[in-house]
């Protein structure tokens, strides 16, 4: 049973370009999350997918959007990157409307915006 | 912005003995779980405890919930060398399927 997987494991960028992130859930879950952590920081929610829709979404920019396909994986991207975008972002797999509400995280992929 | 405050930020303790790290949160919930975060990698779920729990145990694990105080607190009894990592509370509520998380606990084991 595959956990959630990420790609890059690694990413570098130059300020004002474009990344795509990719994730692909856990076997029989839904619902995918992606949160950014900066560096000694805990996760922040960006947004959620379900159903090929944003459900829900943090205080991020309209720089951050995101897809979800008919196979539950997902993608980042991020428009126009400034420097204060390099973190570790992290996706998290989960089954909607399970209680309680658990997150499967994938390893990350690490964006160094230079 | 963050939810939950974590204390300490850092702590250093000695093979064997027990590690504390409190959580404090500031809207009602639902659930409360920790995390470890080892050298900025995946998180890794170890223990969840709902609102209406107080005291929940997974091995070496003990997690309290003072939801009057909105406040949690996780111990690990016993620490190991390989207990060194980053611990992180988050919360979720009733109806909003996405975590809030603490700043986090950077916890050393020394040998």
């Amino acid at each position: 049973d595959a956990g959630v997987t990420q790609s890059p494991t690694h990413l570098i960028k130059t300020r004002g370009q474009q990344v795509t992130l990719r994730c692909s859930p856990k076997s029989g879950h839904d619902t995918v999350s992606w949160y950014q952590q900066a560096l000694g920081q805990g996760p922040q929610f960006i947004f959620q997918y379900y159903e090929e829709e944003e459900r829900q979404r943090g205080n991020f920019p309209d720089r951050f959007s995101g897809h979800q396909f008919p196979n539950y994986s997902s993608e980042l991207n991020v428009n126009a990157l400034l420097l204060g975008d390099s973190a570790l972002y992290l996706c998290a797999s989960s089954l909607v409307g399970t209680d309680p509400y658990e997150q499967y995280f994938g390893p990350g992929t690490r964006l160094t915006v230079t | 912005s963050q939810q939950g405050e974590e204390d300490p930020q850092a702590l250093s303790i000695q093979e064997g003995e027990n590690a504390t790290m409190n959580c404090s949160y500031k809207t009602s919930i639902n659930n409360l779980q920790w995390y470890r975060q080892n050298s900025g990698r995946g998180l890794v779920h170890l223990i969840l405890i709902r609102s209406n729990e107080r005291e929940k145990h997974s091995g070496r694990l003990r997690v309290t919930l003072d939801t009057s105080k909105k406040s949690s607190s996780l111990l690990i009894t016993a620490s190991r060398a390989a207990d060194t990592a980053s611990y992180f509370c988050a919360t979720d509520k009733i109806g909003a399927q996405k975590l809030v998380f603490g700043q986090g606990t950077r916890l050393t084991i020394n040998p």
